[in-house]
């Protein structure tokens, strides 16, 4: 079936700091990629996706690639601020599916 | 101007009790979605309804009855409450396809 893994969290940071939260993915068809985000109390937000191989999604500073060889959809940016402290999730979603298929999601913590 | 709207946001009943979530969406989606999160924060489908038709069931207790009375509502009632049904609910939309799924706040579901 269809599933996604994410690295395990937490994860703690300073400001400042590089950040990459790991995703990979099995699917049966050809998935569309998302990354989700969670802020405390909130419910979830798209924060980017990407629908194709090699499509890069990019959003507030964060940015993932659709890596197909790999079946990767890394997290990456390149200086985290403290508002950026939130649970973040991967997620796909097959064509004609209907639903997502979420990661186990990732907490990321950002210390000033 | 909420796009995906969840009612109550808190929810605290006894056990054995029957309960009722209601969700709209004022975004014109075919296509709307229940989520359970459980304590670690995973997120699972429950149920996918397409333009008032039920498309997804996934290995819910029969306890749990979605009904949409028009593709702008999805509600959750739920009968004979458990302690393992602690969780937050999220309710989804989003159009048809595997376009991104919009998400409201959630309802925190707590059993005594």
């Amino acid at each position: 079936g269809d599933s996604v893994t994410q690295m395990e969290g937490p994860v703690t940071l300073s400001e400042e700091a590089f950040l990459t939260i790991n995703c990979t993915y099995t699917a049966t068809g050809y998935p569309s990629l998302f990354w989700y985000v969670q802020y405390p109390g909130e419910g979830l937000q798209l924060l980017l996706k990407a629908t194709k191989a090699d499509d890069k999604g990019s959003n507030k500073g964060f940015e993932a690639t659709y890596r197909k060889e790999t079946t990767s959809f890394h997290l990456e940016k390149g200086s985290v601020q403290v508002s950026d402290s939130a649970v973040y999730f991967c997620a796909l979603t097959i064509q004609g599916a209907q639903k997502l298929v979420f990661g186990q999601g990732t907490r990321l913590t950002i210390n000033p | 101007d909420t796009a995906v709207s969840q009612t109550p946001k808190y929810l605290v009943t006894q056990m054995g009790n029957d309960k009722s979530i209601k969700c709209e969406q004022n975004l014109g989606h075919d296509t709307m979605y229940w989520y359970k999160q459980d304590s670690k924060k995973f997120l699972k489908i429950m149920f996918s309804y397409n333009n008032k038709e039920l498309i997804i069931n996934e290995t819910v207790p029969n306890r749990f009855s979605p009904k949409s009375p028009d593709k702008a509502h999805l509600n959750l009632h739920i009968n004979s409450l458990e302690l393992g049904d602690s969780a937050v609910y999220f309710c989804a939309s989003s159009q048809a396809g595997n376009q991104p799924q919009h998400f409201g706040d959630g309802t925190r579901l707590s059993i005594l």
